[in-house]
């Protein structure tokens, strides 16, 4: 079964420091990577999304992140955090349906990012 | 285009009672799936649908039916509703081309069952 782990549950930032948030998966074919961020009250938006290729992806609000097989990891970064990027961060995994479609994803806890003036 | 739309935004139930969550999209996609968020568990995949009169079930789906009549609508059914099943609910939809594909989320039902 698949499974995704995002071991930090809360994470506190400096305005203008860097940021890294973890991803661990478990998925037993190739896996499809995402990040998503949820503001307070609204739904997800998608960040930026992995499926082949390059490993290192760049996505939306200067957000970038890294593919590593050998870790199983999925791990999200930005070299400088604005208050603005204070929300809940998923990571999610997901596959091919058996029948040839799209699988339902599997998403993480999710990260609280707190931003600190 | 809206995109993906959900009714009501907001419910209280009592137990036992039934209810149906609408979601709609006008994007043409295959894909459409439910989820459920709740505190500390992040989101969990309710059921899906790959196309019209296809569905399946995903990580959660007890005590919720769906069913795919069109492209365009995926209702999920609460037939007795529990105080477990208090959640903010999340309709999604992607293009199926074969593999998983990002999915484009609804605002969100908030549903308290007293």
């Amino acid at each position: 079964a698949q499974s995704v782990t995002q071991p930090d549950i809360h994470i506190t930032v400096s305005e203008g420091a860097s940021l890294e948030l973890r991803c661990n998966y478990s998925y037993g074919a190739t896996p499809y990577l995402f990040w998503y961020v949820q503001s307070p009250g609204q739904g997800l938006q998608l960040l930026l999304k992995y499926f082949s290729g390059d490993t290192l992806v760049q996505g939306i609000k200067g957000f970038e992140a890294e593919f590593k097989r050998s870790q199983s990891s999925f791990n999200l970064r930005k070299p400088s955090v604005h208050w603005s990027d204070a929300a809940e961060y998923f990571c999610a995994v997901g596959g091919v349906y058996s029948g040839g479609g799209a699988d339902g994803l599997t998403f993480g806890k999710g990260t609280h990012l707190i931003i600190q003036p | 285009n809206a995109g993906v739309t959900q009714t009501p935004k907001f419910q209280v139930l009592k137990t036992g009672q039934s209810m149906t969550l609408q979601c709609a999209q006008d994007m043409n996609h295959e894909y459409m799936s439910w989820y459920r968020q709740d505190p500390g568990m992040g989101l969990r995949l309710i059921h899906y649908s790959v196309g019209a009169g296809i569905t399946d079930q995903g990580e959660v789906p007890n005590g919720y039916n769906v069913s795919r009549s069109t492209t365009e609508d995926f209702p999920l059914r609460l037939l007795s509703a529990a105080p477990s099943q208090t959640s903010v609910y999340f309709c999604a939809s992607s293009y199926s081309t074969g593999r998983p594909n990002e999915q484009f989320f609804g605002p969100g039902t908030r549903l308290t069952v007293l």
